[in-house]
């Protein structure tokens, strides 16, 4: 079956470091793969987005992510956190065929001034 | 403005007394769908919907009813709330059920049943 594993539940970092999201798959074909962001109180907002093509993705707001189909992963990456990034970070996996999306469990991220 | 639209954003309610939480996006969308978020296990989708009159289960629907009788609107419904539904509720939207289309996610519905 399907699944998406986040393993750190809460990262802390200081603002300007750089940061580092993990995100590991399981699923039998080339997934489709989306990270996620949620605001305290806010739905959730989509950061970027891979189903093809170069395995370094761009976002919005800095961040990037790298597919790593050997390691089956997409780890979402920013060079250097501001305090506005204190978030909740989501990673999903789209499935072709079934119309559904899989959500890890979240990654707490807090930036220390 | 593009966006999904759910009410009510709060609500607290009683063990076995039915409610609706709506939902509306203004973006002719065919791909609806509803999650619910709880600590620890992140966003679970509990139905989706093709288009008008299309649904289909998710991962946790049991104790949930929905229905699409517009594109423009997919509410949730209730029908005996119990103490496990209490949780963070939210709508979705897609152009299309292709699972690479970007999903527009409503700002929450939170629901406390006791």
């Amino acid at each position: 079956a399907q699944s998406v594993t986040q393993p750190d539940i809460h990262i802390t970092v200081s603002e300007g470091a750089s940061l580092e999201l993990r995100c590991n798959y399981s699923y039998g074909a080339t997934p489709y793969l989306f990270w996620y962001v949620q605001s305290p109180g806010q739905g959730l907002q989509l950061l970027l987005k891979y189903f093809s093509g170069d395995t370094l993705v761009q976002g919005i707001k800095g961040f990037e992510a790298e597919f790593k189909r050997s390691q089956s992963s997409f780890n979402l990456r920013k060079p250097s956190v501001h305090w506005s990034d204190a978030a909740e970070y989501f990673c999903a996996v789209g499935t072709s065929g079934t119309y559904k999306y899989i959500f890890g469990t979240g990654t707490r991220l807090k930036v220390l001034a | 403005e593009a966006q999904v639209t759910q009410n009510p954003r709060y609500l607290i309610t009683v063990t076995g007394k039915k409610l609706t939480v709506t939902c509306s996006q203004n973006m002719n969308h065919e791909y609806m769908s509803w999650y619910r978020q709880d600590p620890g296990l992140g966003l679970r989708q509990i139905y989706y919907s093709m288009n008008v009159e299309v649904t289909d289960k998710g991962d946790v629907p049991e104790g949930y009813k929905v229905s699409r009788k517009e594109k423009r609107n997919f509410p949730l419904i209730l029908e005996s709330p119990s103490p496990n539904q209490t949780s963070l509720y939210f709508c979705a939207s897609s152009p299309e059920g292709d699972p690479g289309n970007t999903i527009y996610f409503g700002e929450g519905s939170w629901l406390t049943v006791v």
